[in-house]
């Protein structure tokens, strides 16, 4: 079963804070990616992971991949109150079929 | 960049009737269309993937008569809800892929289509 997993679900920080975002995922995937969601808007694409090992920095966000644990991190460095929005992990599966499952999202809050 | 379209962005229609929404790649050719949808506060479920000028892939436990979706050129996909009832409320988010670089290709969304139904 193609399964995406993302903890935690809630994170509530208060700003100038680091935390890592989780996604696990069930079987091989050929790339990864992360979104972000305000509320009542569509996706704004953040990353896209390609290869194991793979490490991509924007700004306050760092992402990064480990295929053979088949996790995937985003890491928020020193954490600011625009960075409150839903993030979303989504992978691409391959095997049998070609679609994207998305992770089950984590909502993020910084506390001034 | 490449953009996708939706229209409308929102809808309100009376419970039995038929909703068509739209989602157009503006300046690429997607030869795969997604249709997402999601419900308040929770993720992305995919509902069907369609391929120009062939019949889409649903996904499990989505009405294939209910959910009708056309995917007749390169730049449009068309999803008609029918017969809506109030529990098809819902944010419905179409993405296109233009399929030519398969190792970085990637999945543009539009900006999603709020549907509510009385």
């Amino acid at each position: 079963e193609l399964k995406v997993e993302q903890n935690p679900l809630f994170l509530s920080m208060q700003e100038g804070k680091n935390y890592t975002i989780y996604c696990n995922y069930s079987t091989t995937s050929d790339r990864l990616y992360w979104y972000r969601q305000d509320p009542g808007k569509s996706l704004e694409s953040l990353f896209v992971l390609l290869s194991n090992g793979a490490v991509k920095q924007e700004g306050r966000l760092m992402a990064s991949l480990d295929t053979k644990a088949r996790l995937s991190t985003l890491h928020i460095t020193a954490a600011v109150h625009d960075l409150s929005a839903t993030y979303f992990c989504a992978v691409h599966f391959t095997s049998g079929t070609y679609k994207y499952i998305f992770g089950t999202g984590t909502r993020l809050k910084v506390l001034a | 960049g490449a953009v996708v379209s939706q229209h409308p962005s929102r809808v309100i229609c009376k419970s039995g009737t038929s909703v068509k929404i739209e989602c157009r790649s503006l300046d690429f050719q997607a030869t795969t269309m997604f249709w997402y949808r999601q419900f308040p506060k929770q993720s992305l479920m995919l509902m069907a993937t369609s391929n120009e000028g062939s019949k889409a892939t649903y996904e499990q436990g989505v009405e294939k008569d209910k959910f009708l979706i056309n995917h007749a050129s390169l730049t449009l996909s068309t999803l008609t809800v029918t017969s809506a009832h109030p529990e098809d409320s819902s944010f419905y988010i179409c993405s296109a892929s233009s399929g030519l670089l398969p190792l970085t290709d990637t999945q543009y969304f539009g900006p999603g289509t709020r549907l509510t139904v009385l």
